[in-house]
């Protein structure tokens, strides 16, 4: 079956550089993604999200990146941070009359001082 | 402050014991949804409710059961509880328009002995 999926259960990042954070999508019907947070005894943070009809999308230090031709999304965090440290999802919506969104497994972000 | 809370956060019961967990927004958002998330399966769908009176399942309902006879709260009933309901359960909500993102609760672990 179709499913959002990401490339590594865990990175390992030094404080001060840049993240990188995959995830692979395989429904091409899906046409909205959002990256979550989540941090340790709480529930998925909202961080951005992205429609089908952009490439790139930015907010504060984090960037979404979009490739429909290889059905990728990634998550690009600058300049990471402690506080970073977290779980991160990625979900889709796959359709204009569905609600639901299709979680991945996760990425474990850990900052190294 | 607009939140999801969720009660109790942690939950330790024996098998068929009914129980509820509750789930109460305070955003009018006509969207509320419940999630399973377990390790290796990130978060599965468990019902969800388009509004007051409207419930549907999602991926997984066997075993759970809920309602919606108010906006703000939707709390979810595990009528009998077995082991392989232990899990971490999120309840979450959003507005009903599409590419609106979700809100989460943190969060309720369950433990069914």
């Amino acid at each position: 079956g179709e499913s959002v999926g990401l490339h590594l259960p865990t990175l390992s990042v030094q404080e001060g550089d840049n993240s990188i954070i995959n995830c692979a999508y395989s429904n091409s019907a899906s046409d909205y993604f959002i990256w979550y947070k989540q941090e340790s005894g709480k529930g998925p943070q909202f961080i951005i999200d992205i429609r089908s009809n952009m490439d790139k999308r930015q907010g504060q230090r984090v960037t979404v990146l979009l490739n429909k031709t290889v059905k990728h999304l990634s998550l690009q965090i600058a300049a990471t941070q402690p506080g970073d440290s977290a779980v991160y999802f990625c979900a889709e919506n796959m359709s204009l009359n569905d609600y639901k969104l299709s979680f991945g497994a996760g990425t474990t972000v850990t900052v190294r001082a | 402050e607009a939140q999801v809370t969720q009660n109790p956060r942690y939950l330790i019961t024996v098998t068929g014991k009914k129980l509820t967990v509750t789930c109460s927004q305070n955003m009018n958002h006509e969207y509320m949804s419940w999630y399973r998330q377990d390790p290796g399966l990130g978060l599965r769908q468990i019902y969800y409710s388009m509004n007051v009176e409207v419930t549907d399942k999602g991926d997984v309902p066997e075993g759970y059961k809920v309602s919606r006879k108010e906006k703000r709260n939707f709390p979810l009933i595990l009528e009998s509880p077995s082991p392989n309901q232990t899990s971490l359960y999120f309840c979450a909500s959003s507005l009903l328009e599409y590419n609106s993102p979700l809100h989460f609760g943190n969060g309720t672990r369950l433990t069914v002995t």
